[in-house]
């Protein structure tokens, strides 16, 4: 069985600072990781992705996330927030095979303070 | 462009009707999609996973009489709610993994607004 614990709900952070949004998983097979955003009324899109290469991964837009394995953790970071970036993230998981569905984590809500 | 194509994009039906949404993964062929529901303010809920050519696998709670699932051919899944009532409203989502041939990535469809009056 797969799982995602996003760390907070709701993050609020001032323009121009760091961007911490945390996620833990549990997975009884080596993970996929996966990053989404979605902005509101709209769809999701892929942020970035963790698939077993280097445990550092950049994504669109500026943000980069960590495959901790000792951590069980794939926190997702930015150095400095714009007024575009508030929206909702969702962390997620699957294992490696195709026909394996993702598990979303609850999602955090991130606002950015001008 | 789109690999995952979901139509409509917004749809508004009266309570007791039917209502169908379609699934095509234009560059790929999918053996396997799967569809997720998301109520507003929370987080996306795998629904089922449509097999092509055999019956869908629900997720627990999930009724399969009334979130009927179709998936005839390798670019096509789709979802019918039937005797749709005020609280299915929501936003309905498919994804499906492209192989090798697709990038060996996940690709969600651009999303589906129910409302049903």
């Amino acid at each position: 069985a797969q799982s995602v614990t996003q760390l907070g709900s709701h993050v609020s952070v001032s323009e121009g600072a760091l961007v911490l949004l945390r996620c833990n998983y549990s997975s009884s097979v080596p993970p996929y990781l996966f990053w989404y955003v979605q902005y509101p009324n709209q769809g999701l899109q892929l942020l970035l992705k963790y698939t077993s290469a280097a445990t550092l991964v950049k994504g669109i837009n500026g943000f980069e996330a960590e495959f901790k394995k000792s951590e069980t953790s794939f926190h997702l970071t930015k150095p400095s927030a714009h007024m575009r970036d508030a929206a909702e993230y969702f962390c997620a998981v699957s294992g490696h095979s195709g026909n394996t569905p993702l598990v979303f984590g609850k999602g955090t809500r991130l606002s950015v303070i001008a | 462009g789109a690999v995952v194509s979901q139509h409509p994009s917004r749809v508004i039906c009266k309570s007791g009707t039917s209502v169908k949404i379609e699934c095509r993964s234009l560059d790929f062929q999918a053996t396997t999609m799967f569809w997720y529901r998301q109520f507003p303010k929370q987080s996306l809920m795998l629904m089922a996973t449509s097999n092509e050519g055999s019956k869908a696998t629900y997720e627990q709670g999930v009724e399969k009489d009334k979130f009927l699932i179709n998936h005839a051919s390798l670019t096509l899944s789709t979802l019918t709610v039937t005797s749709a009532h005020p609280e299915d409203s929501s936003f309905y989502i498919c994804s499906a993994h492209g192989g090798r041939k697709g990038g060996n990535t996940i690709y969600f469809g651009e999303g589906s607004w129910l409302t049903v009056v």
